[in-house]
């Protein structure tokens, strides 16, 4: 099956700074790559996903980048604010499976 | 228009008790799905239904732990004479179910479970 993993665990910055979490995959079949938000006490968050055939996306302050070649993609924050602060998940879904295999997170703290 | 809408947020049980966990998907959606999040712990799939089949319960430990769709009402995950490690936020989640739509997920904010 799948596996996803997340780094680091653990990102603090400081308020304006950027903020990259990175996740590796293993199944080459994978085509959709969500990313999650989770704050405390309260359920992930969709706040972007791509698929395989797009190797950037963007939104706002949020993109995503995705190696199809080197199967690893990237959750890029820019210009940090304290309520940034939050555990990201990333995800990796084949096509032939509705089930996506979760990272492990990544804590951001983002200083104000 | 409501999300992913799951019930109790929070539960505490005693030792050998059972627990239920209600989770009714978002509306047009028709598949659900359960994850277990340990402290400080990642996502973990337990289970994937559509309404009234399991499609897929790899995730699922094989004894005291069941989950349901039917036709009419919420999917129902049922864990029985729970023990102390079932102590976990519990998180469900629905998608269309739709190949076209891509089968984004979104989930519920969870049930804390506490078994003392």
């Amino acid at each position: 099956g799948e596996n996803v993993e997340q780094h680091p665990s653990t990102l603090s910055v400081q308020e304006g700074d950027s903020a990259v979490i990175k996740c590796t995959y293993s199944d080459s079949a994978s085509n959709y790559f969500p990313w999650y938000k989770q704050e405390l006490g309260k359920g992930p968050q969709l706040i972007i996903d791509i698929r395989s055939n797009v190797g950037e996306k963007k939104d706002q302050r949020i993109a995503v980048t995705l190696n199809k070649t080197a199967k690893h993609f990237s959750l890029h924050i820019t210009e940090t604010q304290p309520e940034d602060s939050a555990v990201y998940f990333c995800a990796a879904r084949t096509g032939g499976s509705y089930i996506p295999t979760f990272g492990r997170g990544t804590s951001l703290i983002v200083h104000p | 228009n409501a999300g992913v809408m799951q019930n109790p947020r929070h539960l505490v049980r005693r030792r050998g008790q059972e627990a239920r966990l209600r989770c009714s998907p978002m509306k047009g959606h028709s598949h659900v799905y359960w994850y277990r999040q340990l402290p400080e712990e990642g996502l973990k799939f337990m289970v994937y239904l559509q309404k009234e089949n399991i499609i897929d319960e790899s995730g699922m430990p094989k004894e005291r732990f069941s989950a349901e769709f039917p036709k009419e009402g919420p999917s129902i995950l049922r864990i029985q004479q729970v023990v102390r490690g079932d102590s976990a936020a519990y998180f469900c989640a629905s998608s269309p179910g739709q190949a076209i739509s891509g089968n984004t997920i979104y989930f519920g904010e969870g049930s804390w479970l506490t078994v003392v």
